[in-house]
C-alpha cells in the first residue's frame, strides 16, 4: 500500500522565493495535516483540512504560508517570499478520519539561504 | 493548551539492557496516546497507539502503558538492540490535534 507522498524530499533555495511543497494522501483518508519540525519548536501542526476543507489554519506562522487541498488526492503547501527562518522539516500526514491514527509521510527537508 | 513532556532527552544504554522512556501531558482529556520512532532525515513511524480507556498496548519488546489520570505514559523497550537507536516521540491526539513531545534521543551501544 502507498504511504503519504511528499515531494521534493529536499529543497534548498534562496531567501525571497516562492516554495512550494506537495503533499499526496493516502486514498481513502478524509484528513490532511501540515506539520513543521525544528530543533527549537519541535513538531508543531500547521494546518488541518477534512474533506478538502480548512478546518484549523491557527498554526499557520504569518501571512508568507498558504496551503490549499483543491481535490481529495493532492496538497500544496506555499511559503512566499521564504525567509531563512522557514527552514525546517515540513511533514504531511493522512488519518481515515477525525481521531483515527494519522500516517506520516518522510518529509521535506527545507533550506532557505 | 496541551504540553507534552518526554524526560529523559537522551539516554545512552549498553546493548541488553531495558529501556524506560517517560511522557507527561498537562490535559488529560485525550483521544488517545501514539508513541513514534523518527530515524535522523526520516519520517515518524507509529510504534504504538493506546486508546483513552486503555491501560496499556504491547508489540514484540516494545510496552507501552497509560495512566490517563495523571497524565503519564511509559515505554519500556525490553532487551535493547543497536538497531533500536534512535529518536522516541510521545503524542496525545486531543481535539483532532497531535500534539507531540520533544522526544528522547535513544543510543544503544554495542
Amino acid at each position: 500500500d502507498a504511504g503519504v507522498i511528499q515531494s521534493p524530499r529536499h529543497e534548498v533555495t534562496e531567501m525571497g522565493q516562492e516554495v512550494t511543497l506537495r503533499c499526496k494522501p493516502i486514498s481513502g483518508h478524509n484528513s490532511l495535516f501540515w506539520y513543521r519540525q525544528t530543533m527549537m519548536r519541535g513538531l508543531e501542526l500547521l494546518i488541518y483540512f477534512n474533506n478538502n476543507v480548512p478546518i484549523d489554519d491557527s498554526g499557520m506562522p504569518e501571512d508568507r504560508f498558504s496551503a490549499k487541498m483543491p481535490n481529495a488526492s493532492f496538497s500544496t503547501l506555499k511559503i512566499q517570499p521564504s525567509e531563512p527562518r522557514d527552514s525546517a522539516v515540513y511533514f504531511c500526514a493522512s488519518s481515515l478520519a477525525d481521531y483515527q491514527p494519522q500516517h506520516f509521510g518522510d518529509g521535506t527537508r527545507l533550506s532557505i539561504l | 493548551k496541551q504540553e507534552v513532556t518526554q524526560i529523559p532527552a537522551a539516554l545512552s544504554v549498553p546493548e541488553g539492557e531495558n529501556l524506560v522512556l517517560n511522557c507527561s501531558f498537562t490535559d488529560s482529556a485525550i483521544y488517545n496516546l501514539q508513541w513514534f520512532r523518527q530515524d535522523p532525515g526520516k519520517g515518524l513511524t507509529s510504534l504504538l497507539l493506546i486508546q483513552s480507556s486503555q491501560r496499556e498496548q504491547t508489540s514484540g519488546r516494545l510496552n507501552a502503558s497509560l495512566d490517563k489520570s495523571s497524565g503519564r505514559s511509559t515505554l519500556y523497550i525490553a532487551a535493547s538492540q543497536p538497531g533500536d537507536s534512535a529518536t522516541y516521540l510521545c503524542a496525545v491526539l486531543f481535539d483532532y490535534k497531535l500534539s507531540f513531545g520533544a522526544g528522547t534521543t535513544v543510543t544503544v551501544r554495542a
